[in-house]
């Protein structure tokens, strides 16, 4: 079975900091890699994700996911973090072929302080 | 297009009430979904549904039921409400199976007393 593990459960970084939010994965063959924010009281929404080709994706808001197939992981970066930015992070992952069960991490919650 | 939508926004029922949380979406998507969020426990799949009159279970399907019968609507009914159904619910949809990006409502906060 797939699962994502998500290794902090909270992330504090000054703004104008770099961040990186940790994602491991578990599943068979290729995934299907993504990442979700969700702002407090709001529902998730897509930041990136991978299927295939280039393992260094980019996504909307300046946040980038590199993926690396020899540590099963798909960390998300941003080089500059801004007050905005403070919410949860979901990493998940789907599995190819048919109808695509997601599952998601437990999420990361990010605090970006002055 | 006003996306995914649910209603009610808040609702707290007591223990053994039955109710029914709606979704409709407006994308013409063929694959919609009900997660449930918890603390600790990220979100979960509760039943899914690949296309009108098509559903089947998720993860933790127990004490709810789902209904298709049109591409746009997606209600999830709880039979017989419990304390431990206490959580945020979520209805997501998406265009197809290959691209898979999700689109979220803004999410059901129910109470179970």
């Amino acid at each position: 079975a797939q699962s994502v593990t998500q290794p902090d459960i909270h992330i504090t970084v000054s703004e104008g900091a770099s961040l990186e939010l940790r994602c491991n994965y578990s599943y068979g063959a290729t995934p299907y890699l993504f990442w979700y924010v969700q702002s407090p009281g709001q529902g998730l929404q897509l930041l990136l994700k991978y299927f295939s080709g280039d393992t260094l994706v980019q996504g909307i808001k300046g946040f980038e996911a590199e993926f690396k197939r020899s540590q099963s992981s798909f960390n998300l970066r941003k080089p500059s973090v801004h007050w905005s930015d403070a919410a949860e992070y979901f990493c998940a992952v789907g599995s190819s072929g048919g109808y695509q069960k997601v599952t998601f991490g437990i999420g990361t919650k990010l605090q970006v302080i002055p | 297009n006003a996306g995914v939508t649910q209603t009610p926004k808040f609702q707290v029922l007591k223990t053994g009430q039955s109710m029914t949380l709606q979704c409709a979406q407006d994308m013409n998507h063929e694959y919609m979904s009900w997660y449930r969020q918890d603390p600790g426990m990220g979100l979960r799949l509760i039943h899914y549904s690949v296309g009108a009159g098509i559903t089947d279970q998720g993860e933790v399907p127990n004490g709810y039921n789902v209904s298709r019968s049109t591409t746009e609507d997606f209600p999830l009914r709880l039979l017989s409400a419990a304390p431990s159904q206490t959580s945020v619910y979520f209805c997501a949809s998406s265009y197809s199976q290959s691209s898979n990006e999700q689109f979220f409502g803004p999410g059901t906060r129910l109470t179970v007393l």
